[in-house]
C-alpha cells in the first residue's frame, strides 16, 4: 500500500527565512514517482516537481530545492528566502507503477509567510 | 494553451439530490482524473478516464460515477447526495501516456456544498 506523510500541519515564517517542508513516503514498488504541488487560496493545484525513484539527484529551481533520499524514504522541499507569495498549502504525492496516474497525497503543510 | 476548466465553480445542493460536474482537459490530453478534497479526508482519488474508458478507480461508493466523451471532456455524477459529499472536487488532465505517471494539470475545482 502507498502512504505519504507530511508531519508538519502548519508552518509560519517571516519573509526571507528559509523553510523546509518534510515528506516521508511508503511504497512496496521499486519504481515510483514523487511529486510536490502547491495549492494557493484559489484552490487550483500547481505542479512543482516530479522525481522518479531512480534519480536521487537533488534539484534546484530558483528559490526552490528538493532533497530526495531513498535511504530514509524522504522527499523534502526547501524554499530559500521565502516570500509572502509562497503562502499556500503544499502537498507531497506518490504514484507507483501499479497505480499509473493515480496520485496518493499527503495531508499537506500550510505555509504562512509573514511580511 | 488553455488550462483545465471546470464548471460550475460553486454549487449548492440539498441532501438526496444528484449533481453533475464537468471538466474540460487541456487540448490534446486524453486522460482525466477526479479527486475529492475535504478537510477531514484530504485529497482522495475518485477515478481516471482515458479514451472514454475508466482506467482506474478509487474507494468510493457507487453513488459516484463518471464518464468521458470522445472529445476527452469528462463529467462526474454524484447521486443521492449526503452531507459528507460537501467538498472541493478537482479534475486533472494529462496526456495519459502509459508506462510512467504523467504530469497532471489541475483545474480550479468545483466547490460543492450539500445542505
Amino acid at each position: 500500500a502507498q502512504k505519504v506523510t507530511q508531519a508538519q500541519t502548519e508552518i509560519s515564517v517571516v519573509e526571507k527565512e528559509d523553510v523546509t517542508l518534510d515528506c516521508v513516503y511508503e511504497t512496496r514498488d521499486t519504481t515510483y514517482y514523487l511529486f510536490w504541488y502547491k495549492q494557493p487560496p484559489s484552490g487550483e493545484l500547481v505542479f512543482l516537481i516530479r522525481r522518479n525513484s531512480f534519480d536521487e539527484q537533488n534539484e534546484i529551481s530558483g528559490r526552490y530545492s528538493w532533497n530526495f533520499q531513498k535511504s530514509t524514504s524522504s522527499f523534502n522541499f526547501t524554499i530559500t528566502a521565502s516570500q509572502v507569495v509562497d503562502s499556500a498549502v503544499y502537498f507531497c504525492a506518490l504514484s507507483d507503477r501499479s497505480s499509473g496516474d493515480k496520485l496518493t497525497f499527503g495531508t499537506g503543510t500550510r505555509l504562512a509567510v509573514r511580511p | 494553451k488553455a488550462g483545465v476548466t471546470q464548471t460550475p465553480r460553486y454549487l449548492i445542493k440539498t441532501r438526496g439530490q444528484q449533481v453533475t460536474l464537468s471538466c474540460s482537459p487541456i487540448s490534446g490530453h486524453r486522460s482525466v482524473s477526479w479527486y475529492q478534497q475535504t478537510p477531514g479526508q484530504g485529497l482522495q482519488f475518485l477515478f481516471e478516464y482515458f479514451s472514454e474508458t475508466q482506467r482506474n478507480k478509487g474507494n468510493f461508493p457507487g453513488r459516484f460515477s463518471g464518464r468521458q466523451f470522445s472529445n476527452s471532456r469528462s463529467e462526474m455524477n454524484v447521486s443521492t447526495l449526503e452531507l459528507g459529499d460537501s467538498a472541493l472536487y478537482l479534475c486533472a488532465s494529462s496526456t495519459g501516456t502509459s508506462g510512467s505517471p504523467n504530469e497532471q494539470f489541475f483545474g480550479p475545482g468545483t466547490r460543492l456544498t450539500v445542505l
